[in-house]
């Protein structure tokens, strides 16, 4: 079985500031790994993924993730927030064994930027 | 590409009706789909899976009686809450696969409360 630990509830944070929100994970096999996001009423939006090759990965609006094995982590970082990255965002793992998988989420970290 | 919508997007319902939330995957076919449920500032549960034309398989706890789930077409889920309770007010979120990736691709949610 799989389990997704998301350290931190609330990360608050100014404008302009870099921020770190940490997922470890934990599973007896091989995974895939994925970041979303949510917007207050909205449902979950893929922001970034790993399912092989390169450790780190980035998305198109500036933030980057990296896969450590050894560590069993898979944090989200940006090096500078805006006002309009406020948002919920879940740590996800499924496990790498082909077809159909179910997502096993964290608990979610609220990112809160302020001016 | 890779859009899912839900209908309706918020719905109130009185104790003892049914309510039906569809989930259709617009620009894709999905072999397998997910109903999840998230209550305010938590997760999301996965509640069941279904895979189209057949029945669904459930998350221990959830009541398949409750909770009934069609999976029809390629395109189209339905999940349908009977005899609705006000403790079944609550978001519920659907997710769609694509027949080609281990990727999950998420509907905007369904607001459901009961009076």
């Amino acid at each position: 079985a799989q389990s997704v630990t998301q350290l931190d509830s609330q990360v608050p944070v100014f404008e302009e500031a870099p921020v770190e929100l940490r997922c470890n994970y934990s599973s007896s096999v091989s995974v895939y790994l994925f970041w979303y996001v949510q917007y207050p009423n909205q449902g979950l939006q893929l922001l970034l993924k790993y399912l092989s090759g390169s450790t780190l990965v980035e998305s198109i609006d500036g933030f980057e993730a990296e896969f450590n094995k050894s560590q069993t982590s898979f944090h989200l970082r940006k090096p500078s927030v805006h006002i309009s990255d406020t948002a919920e965002y879940f740590c996800a793992v499924t496990p790498d064994s082909g077809g159909y998988n179910k997502l096993i989420f964290g608990a979610g970290t609220r990112l809160a930027v302020h001016p | 590409g890779a859009v899912v919508s839900q209908h309706p997007s918020r719905v109130i319902c009185k104790s003892g009706t049914s309510v039906k939330i569809e989930c259709r995957s617009l620009d894709f076919q999905a072999t397998t789909m997910f109903w999840y449920r998230q209550f305010p500032k938590q997760s999301l549960m996965l509640m069941a899976t279904s895979n189209e034309g057949s029945k669904a398989t459930y998350e221990q706890g959830v009541e398949k009686d409750k909770f009934l789930i069609n999976h029809a077409s390629l395109t189209l889920s339905t999940l349908t809450v009977t005899s609705a309770h006000p403790e079944d007010s609550s978001f519920y979120i659907c997710s769609a696969e694509r027949r080609d990736s281990y990727e999950q691709y998420f509907g905007p949610g369904t607001r459901l409360t009961v009076t």
